[in-house]
């Protein structure tokens, strides 16, 4: 299967631990996207790569989270001193091209739950 | 405020029906907009894209229609199957925005055999 995937695809942690998720995308897609949704919710934007570049973050987005792609190959998302409130489906996604209009074609997702 | 609308209720239709999705937006000036599915404990998988200067978009049983002074999008499945059951998502990209589109909370179809 050469979709995107995501390790693992559930985590259970207690309240302050720090968490890392991560994401292998689709491998000739330039681009890689996180997200977070909650139950009823849609995906709301996290941080966005192009290749090894982080060129947009959420601005919701709290100085607790903080994604890398080291060799714009795979990404990491790290929370650090989870609380309840993070406690979520975070969803990884990746596309290609060079102008606007590329679907996105999202991993399974990594279930966080915050004890 | 930017809003993103779809219906909270789920659309419940017998089988062999054609359903009806609504998708409307307010404060946006989308330059296309981006139908998903989304199974339970599952990412959206993509559907259908439809750009502002396009009408209507059809892909085998699936049809998206966009009325940008209406301010909305329909999206249809005819002839529908317990397996199209799942929630459907919409997603504007902006017009000169970035690549990143803003989903809509997406509205739960049930296929009644």
């Amino acid at each position: 299967d050469t979709g995107v995937s995501q390790d693992p695809r559930h985590k259970i942690t207690k309240r302050g631990q720090n968490v890392t998720f991560r994401c292998d995308p689709i491998s000739e897609h330039n681009r890689l996207y996180w997200y977070r949704q909650t139950l009823g919710q849609g995906p709301e934007f996290l941080t966005y790569f192009q290749n090894e570049a982080q060129l947009e973050k959420s601005r919701l987005l709290s100085d607790r989270f903080s994604a890398e792609r080291p060799k714009g190959s795979f990404s990491t998302l790290e929370i650090q001193r989870t609380e309840q409130g993070d406690s979520a489906m975070y969803l990884c996604a990746s596309s290609f091209g060079q102008a606007l209009g590329y679907e996105q074609y999202f991993g399974p997702g990594t279930r966080l739950t915050v004890t | 405020s930017q809003k993103i609308e779809q219906n909270s209720e789920a659309l419940n239709i017998q089988e062999g029906k054609t359903a009806t999705l609504t998708c409307n937006y307010t404060n946006y000036s989308p330059a296309y907009l981006q139908w998903y599915r989304q199974d339970p404990g599952r990412g959206p998988v993509f559907l259908l894209l439809i750009r502002e200067n396009e009408k209507e978009k059809r892909k085998e049983r699936l049809k998206v229609t966009f009325d940008t002074t209406l301010k909305q999008s329909l999206f249809h499945i005819t002839a529908s199957q317990p397996a199209d059951s799942a929630t459907y998502l919409c997603a504007l990209n902006i017009r000169g925005g970035s690549y990143i589109p803003t989903f809509g909370r997406g509205t739960s179809l049930i296929v009644h055999p």
